[in-house]
Protein backbone atom coordinates (compact mmCIF):
# COMPACT_ATOMS: atom_id res chain seq x y z
CA UNK A 1 0.00 0.00 0.00
CA UNK A 2 1.57 3.59 -0.56
CA UNK A 3 -0.24 5.40 1.55
CA UNK A 4 -3.42 7.98 1.52
CA UNK A 5 -3.91 8.38 -2.53
CA UNK A 6 -5.91 12.14 -4.02
CA UNK A 7 -6.65 12.80 -7.27
CA UNK A 8 -6.05 15.60 -9.25
CA UNK A 9 -2.85 17.12 -7.39
CA UNK A 10 -3.89 20.21 -9.04
CA UNK A 11 -7.12 21.74 -10.16
CA UNK A 12 -7.56 24.80 -11.85
CA UNK A 13 -11.27 26.33 -12.31
CA UNK A 14 -13.03 29.16 -13.15
CA UNK A 15 -15.29 30.47 -10.72
CA UNK A 16 -18.69 28.83 -10.80
CA UNK A 17 -17.80 25.10 -11.78
CA UNK A 18 -18.46 22.61 -10.07
CA UNK A 19 -15.22 20.28 -8.94
CA UNK A 20 -14.83 16.87 -7.14
CA UNK A 21 -12.13 15.47 -5.57
CA UNK A 22 -11.50 11.91 -5.06
CA UNK A 23 -9.06 10.28 -1.80
CA UNK A 24 -8.46 6.94 -1.83
CA UNK A 25 -7.18 5.68 1.97
CA UNK A 26 -5.03 3.28 3.47
CA UNK A 27 -6.82 0.34 2.60
CA UNK A 28 -7.50 -1.19 6.20
CA UNK A 29 -8.22 2.22 7.34
CA UNK A 30 -12.09 2.71 8.33
CA UNK A 31 -11.68 6.81 9.26
CA UNK A 32 -11.59 9.38 6.61
CA UNK A 33 -11.22 12.85 7.21
CA UNK A 34 -11.32 15.81 4.82
CA UNK A 35 -9.03 19.12 6.00
CA UNK A 36 -8.58 22.41 4.20
CA UNK A 37 -5.94 24.14 4.19
CA UNK A 38 -4.25 27.99 3.30
CA UNK A 39 -0.78 29.30 3.17
CA UNK A 40 0.31 30.27 6.37
CA UNK A 41 -2.69 28.17 7.99
CA UNK A 42 -3.00 25.09 9.97
CA UNK A 43 -5.46 22.06 7.98
CA UNK A 44 -8.74 23.05 9.02
CA UNK A 45 -11.10 19.90 10.06
CA UNK A 46 -14.02 19.98 7.14
CA UNK A 47 -15.61 16.52 8.44
CA UNK A 48 -15.18 13.16 8.71
CA UNK A 49 -16.02 9.17 8.06
CA UNK A 50 -16.11 6.08 9.94
CA UNK A 51 -16.78 3.71 7.47
CA UNK A 52 -19.71 5.03 5.00
CA UNK A 53 -20.94 6.73 7.73
CA UNK A 54 -20.23 11.09 7.87
CA UNK A 55 -19.89 11.58 11.42
CA UNK A 56 -19.41 15.15 12.04
CA UNK A 57 -19.40 18.26 9.86
CA UNK A 58 -17.75 21.56 10.27
CA UNK A 59 -19.31 24.67 9.67
CA UNK A 60 -16.50 25.79 7.80
CA UNK A 61 -18.19 23.27 5.27
CA UNK A 62 -21.25 25.62 3.72
CA UNK A 63 -24.46 24.12 1.64
CA UNK A 64 -22.25 23.90 -1.88
CA UNK A 65 -19.84 21.24 0.12
CA UNK A 66 -21.00 17.16 -0.07
CA UNK A 67 -18.71 14.87 0.79
CA UNK A 68 -19.54 10.72 0.09
CA UNK A 69 -17.99 7.95 1.04
CA UNK A 70 -20.07 5.25 -0.30
CA UNK A 71 -18.47 1.95 -0.01
CA UNK A 72 -16.38 2.92 3.15
CA UNK A 73 -13.35 2.79 0.73
CA UNK A 74 -12.41 5.73 -1.16
CA UNK A 75 -14.50 9.42 -0.51
CA UNK A 76 -15.29 12.21 -2.79
CA UNK A 77 -15.46 15.92 -1.83
CA UNK A 78 -17.63 17.84 -4.31
CA UNK A 79 -17.65 21.80 -4.34
CA UNK A 80 -20.59 23.19 -6.23
CA UNK A 81 -20.70 26.61 -7.85
CA UNK A 82 -16.88 27.55 -6.53
CA UNK A 83 -16.02 30.89 -5.61
CA UNK A 84 -12.30 32.04 -5.16
CA UNK A 85 -12.23 31.84 -1.30
CA UNK A 86 -12.29 27.93 -1.74
CA UNK A 87 -8.88 28.50 -3.39
CA UNK A 88 -6.94 26.20 -0.99
CA UNK A 89 -4.88 23.16 -0.39
CA UNK A 90 -7.49 20.16 0.15
CA UNK A 91 -6.17 17.35 2.29
CA UNK A 92 -7.51 14.02 3.25
CA UNK A 93 -6.37 12.08 5.75
CA UNK A 94 -7.00 8.40 6.99
CA UNK A 95 -6.62 6.16 10.11
CA UNK A 96 -7.84 3.49 12.09
CA UNK A 97 -9.68 2.28 15.14
CA UNK A 98 -7.49 0.80 18.00
CA UNK A 99 -4.37 1.88 16.65
CA UNK A 100 -0.91 2.25 19.01
CA UNK A 101 -0.96 5.95 18.08
CA UNK A 102 -3.35 8.70 17.21
CA UNK A 103 -1.48 9.34 13.63
CA UNK A 104 -3.68 9.89 10.63
CA UNK A 105 -1.90 9.71 7.72
CA UNK A 106 -2.27 12.51 5.16
CA UNK A 107 -2.32 12.19 1.35
CA UNK A 108 -0.50 14.99 -0.73
CA UNK A 109 -3.59 16.72 -1.08
CA UNK A 110 -5.56 18.47 -4.12
CA UNK A 111 -4.46 22.21 -4.73
CA UNK A 112 -7.49 24.06 -6.07
CA UNK A 113 -7.16 27.18 -7.98
CA UNK A 114 -10.45 29.35 -8.66
CA UNK A 115 -10.21 32.11 -11.10
CA UNK B 1 7.07 23.86 -5.57
CA UNK B 2 4.46 26.75 -3.71
CA UNK B 3 5.54 26.90 0.26
CA UNK B 4 3.54 26.09 2.56
CA UNK B 5 3.45 28.85 5.60
CA UNK B 6 4.71 31.94 4.15
CA UNK B 7 3.99 34.49 7.20
CA UNK B 8 4.90 31.84 9.73
CA UNK B 9 7.05 32.47 12.81
CA UNK B 10 10.72 31.10 11.88
CA UNK B 11 12.97 28.97 14.18
CA UNK B 12 16.73 28.94 12.31
CA UNK B 13 18.60 26.69 13.42
CA UNK B 14 22.25 25.46 13.19
CA UNK B 15 23.23 22.12 11.61
CA UNK B 16 24.40 19.74 14.33
CA UNK B 17 22.46 21.70 17.11
CA UNK B 18 18.97 21.12 19.14
CA UNK B 19 15.35 22.71 18.42
CA UNK B 20 12.57 23.09 20.14
CA UNK B 21 9.70 24.32 18.79
CA UNK B 22 6.71 25.05 21.34
CA UNK B 23 2.71 25.29 20.69
CA UNK B 24 -0.05 26.67 23.39
CA UNK B 25 -3.10 24.71 23.19
CA UNK B 26 -6.39 25.62 24.42
CA UNK B 27 -9.01 22.84 25.20
CA UNK B 28 -7.70 21.58 28.84
CA UNK B 29 -9.44 18.30 28.18
CA UNK B 30 -7.89 17.27 24.90
CA UNK B 31 -7.10 13.57 25.11
CA UNK B 32 -3.90 13.23 22.50
CA UNK B 33 -1.33 16.16 21.24
CA UNK B 34 0.62 15.28 17.97
CA UNK B 35 3.10 16.97 16.37
CA UNK B 36 2.98 16.73 12.23
CA UNK B 37 5.95 17.96 9.62
CA UNK B 38 4.99 19.27 6.15
CA UNK B 39 7.39 19.76 3.87
CA UNK B 40 6.87 22.12 1.04
CA UNK B 41 4.22 20.68 -1.33
CA UNK B 42 3.80 17.47 0.60
CA UNK B 43 0.72 16.80 3.15
CA UNK B 44 1.73 16.66 6.66
CA UNK B 45 4.05 14.02 8.44
CA UNK B 46 3.06 12.31 11.45
CA UNK B 47 6.01 12.74 13.85
CA UNK B 48 5.31 11.86 17.39
CA UNK B 49 2.12 11.91 19.76
CA UNK B 50 1.47 12.05 23.42
CA UNK B 51 -1.70 11.59 25.33
CA UNK B 52 -2.78 14.01 28.02
CA UNK B 53 -1.83 11.56 31.18
CA UNK B 54 1.88 11.82 29.75
CA UNK B 55 4.48 14.29 30.36
CA UNK B 56 7.27 13.47 28.26
CA UNK B 57 7.44 11.12 25.33
CA UNK B 58 10.64 10.23 23.45
CA UNK B 59 11.01 9.00 20.13
CA UNK B 60 13.90 8.42 17.04
CA UNK B 61 15.80 12.26 17.59
CA UNK B 62 12.81 13.79 18.99
CA UNK B 63 11.01 14.31 22.27
CA UNK B 64 7.63 15.85 23.11
CA UNK B 65 7.04 17.55 26.80
CA UNK B 66 3.58 17.97 27.56
CA UNK B 67 2.80 20.85 30.66
CA UNK B 68 -0.97 20.46 31.06
CA UNK B 69 -0.49 23.27 33.64
CA UNK B 70 0.44 25.96 31.34
CA UNK B 71 -1.22 24.35 28.23
CA UNK B 72 2.24 24.02 26.63
CA UNK B 73 3.94 21.70 24.23
CA UNK B 74 7.11 21.09 23.29
CA UNK B 75 9.10 19.18 20.05
CA UNK B 76 12.42 19.05 20.82
CA UNK B 77 14.42 17.83 17.89
CA UNK B 78 18.44 16.49 18.50
CA UNK B 79 21.28 17.00 16.36
CA UNK B 80 19.09 18.90 13.58
CA UNK B 81 19.38 17.80 9.70
CA UNK B 82 18.95 19.76 6.79
CA UNK B 83 16.32 17.17 5.95
CA UNK B 84 14.16 18.38 8.83
CA UNK B 85 13.96 21.70 7.48
CA UNK B 86 9.80 21.97 7.19
CA UNK B 87 7.11 23.63 8.52
CA UNK B 88 5.82 21.90 12.05
CA UNK B 89 2.22 21.66 12.95
CA UNK B 90 0.81 20.97 16.69
CA UNK B 91 -2.69 19.07 16.74
CA UNK B 92 -4.55 17.78 19.93
CA UNK B 93 -7.69 15.34 19.98
CA UNK B 94 -10.47 16.70 21.98
CA UNK B 95 -12.37 13.86 24.14
CA UNK B 96 -15.35 15.14 23.40
CA UNK B 97 -16.01 11.89 21.12
CA UNK B 98 -14.83 13.82 18.19
CA UNK B 99 -12.04 12.49 16.22
CA UNK B 100 -11.15 16.08 13.92
CA UNK B 101 -7.50 16.85 14.79
CA UNK B 102 -7.14 21.05 16.03
CA UNK B 103 -4.07 22.12 14.29
CA UNK B 104 -2.06 25.14 15.72
CA UNK B 105 -0.50 27.66 13.92
CA UNK B 106 3.07 26.19 12.03
CA UNK B 107 6.64 27.15 13.06
CA UNK B 108 8.94 26.91 10.06
CA UNK B 109 12.44 25.24 10.90
CA UNK B 110 15.25 26.49 9.07
CA UNK B 111 18.03 24.44 9.30
CA UNK B 112 21.33 26.48 8.80
CA UNK B 113 24.33 24.85 7.14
Amino acid sequence: DTGVSQDPRHKITKRGQNVTFRCDPISEHNRLYWYRQTLGQGPEFLTYFQNEAQLEKSRLLSDRFSAERPKGSFSTLEIQRTEQGDSAMYLCASSRTGGATAEAFFGQGTRLTVV
Amino acid sequence: GESVGLHLPTLSVQEGDNSIINCAYSNSASDYFIWYKQESGKGPQFIIDIRSNMDKRQGQRVTVLLNKTVKHLSLQIAATQPGDSAVYFCAEIPTSGTYKYIFGTGTRLKVLA
